[in-house]
Parts: structure tokens; sequence; C-alpha cells
């Protein structure tokens, strides 16, 4: 049971550069979720997503681009990388039962942009 | 920005001894949970609360859900080396939001005195 899978688990970039952070899930999770975690500043939520075609914003959003295309997969494409993106993210899936409100989190991918 | 003040920023910890931190916020929360991070990996949920007042233990871990809904604390008990790691509280404001926003706190740091 794989859970969330994240790919890659480390990275770097050059600024300018786009890249796209993968993060799939195999529970049927209806609710996906980017979090860019920063020391001190505990998780941040970048974009979130309740369902296949549907997507939103969240706490950080800028730089950032989401899309839903499959249940299972929601991928992070960073558009034009900047220093400040340099982060850990962490991709995170609920199963959206209003009993349970579990967030399962992947590895995390581990960010450098220079 | 930060809206769960999380309490202490880190602490040491000798074994058997007992540990507390707390969060607090000035707005209310509808869920209150503490995750643990281990170093290189996502957090992983050790106990969800989900009513005001709501005290639940999960092994050595205890949390109470503050009965005003603005505050959560999280006890370990008789404290062993594996407890190190980073602690985080997160807050769900939205009944419908089924853990997927989730605002964190900064996170405590627990260690191992030498």
């Amino acid at each position: 049971n794989a859970g969330v899978t994240q790919t890659p688990k480390f990275q770097v970039l050059k600024t300018g550069q786009s890249m796209t952070l993968q993060c799939a899930q195999d529970m049927n999770h209806e609710y996906m979720s980017w979090y860019r975690q920063d020391p001190g500043m505990g998780l941040r939520l970048i974009h979130y997503s309740v369902g296949a075609g549907i997507t939103d914003q969240g706490e950080v959003p800028n730089g950032y681009n989401v899309s839903r295309s499959t249940t299972e997969d929601f991928p992070l494409r960073l558009l034009s990388a900047a220093p400040s993106q340099t982060s850990v993210y962490f991709c995170a899936s609920t199963d959206g039962d209003r009993r349970n409100t579990e967030a399962f989190f992947g590895q995390g991918t581990r960010l450098t942009v220079v | 920005g930060q809206q769960l003040n999380q309490s202490p920023q880190s602490m040491f910890i000798q074994e058997g001894e007992d540990v507390s931190m707390n969060c607090t916020s000035s707005s209310i929360f509808n869920t209150w949970l503490w995750y643990k991070q281990d170093p290189g990996e996502g957090p992983v949920l050790l106990i969800a609360l989900y009513k005001a007042g709501e005290l639940t233990s999960n092994g050595r871990l205890t949390a109470q859900f503050g009965i005003t809904r603005k505050d959560s604390f999280l006890n370990i008990s008789a404290s062993i080396p594996s407890d190190v790691g980073i602690y985080f509280c997160a807050g769900q404001k939205e009944m419908l939001e089924y853990g997927n926003k989730l605002v964190f706190g900064a996170g405590t740091i627990l260690r191992v005195k030498s």
C-alpha cells in the first residue's frame, strides 16, 4: 500500500527554470493538497483540490499552478523558479469523509533554487 | 500569515520525563489535530479532536480540545528516545473542509538531553 508518493525527493533548480513536482495517491481519496514547509513557519497551504477537475488557492499560491485531471494525481508546477521557493514541499490526501479528517502526507520534495 | 501560536518552540527531554506543548489562536477552530514529523518524512497524525472539551488519549499521548475552541494541548508521558522529532498542531476552521485545508503551528522540536 503506497499511500501518497511524491517525486522527486530532491531537486536543484536555477532561477527562472520551470518544473513539475509529482504527487500520486492510491487510496481513492477525493481531497488533495500541497503544502510548503519552511523553518519556524510550520506548513503553509499552497493549493488544494476537492475532486478531479476542481482546484483552489490556499494561503501562498503565487508562483505555483496545479491541475487535477484524475483522482490519483495532483501535480504542482513552478512556472519560473525563484530562490524564495526553496523549501520542502508536501503533498497530502484526505478521503473527504466528514468523520475522518486525517490527512496522509507524502515524504516530501526538498527543492533548492539557486 | 501564521494563525496558530505553538509553544514551546523547542525543548529537551530526558527519558522518563513528561512533556507538554500547546497551541493557541485568536480564531475558533472546529477541529484540532496533532502531527509528528520524523527527519526526512512527512507528518503523521497522532491525535484528532473534534469537539470542544474533548480529551483523547493515544498510548502515552493525551490531547485536549480547549473549551473556547481557540486552543489545544498535547502531553507525552514518560518520554522515550523515539519521541524526538517535530510536533505540529493543526486546525481546521470549517466543518466542511474535512482535513483538506489545515492551518499549522510552527512546530515544537523535541530533542534528547545529553
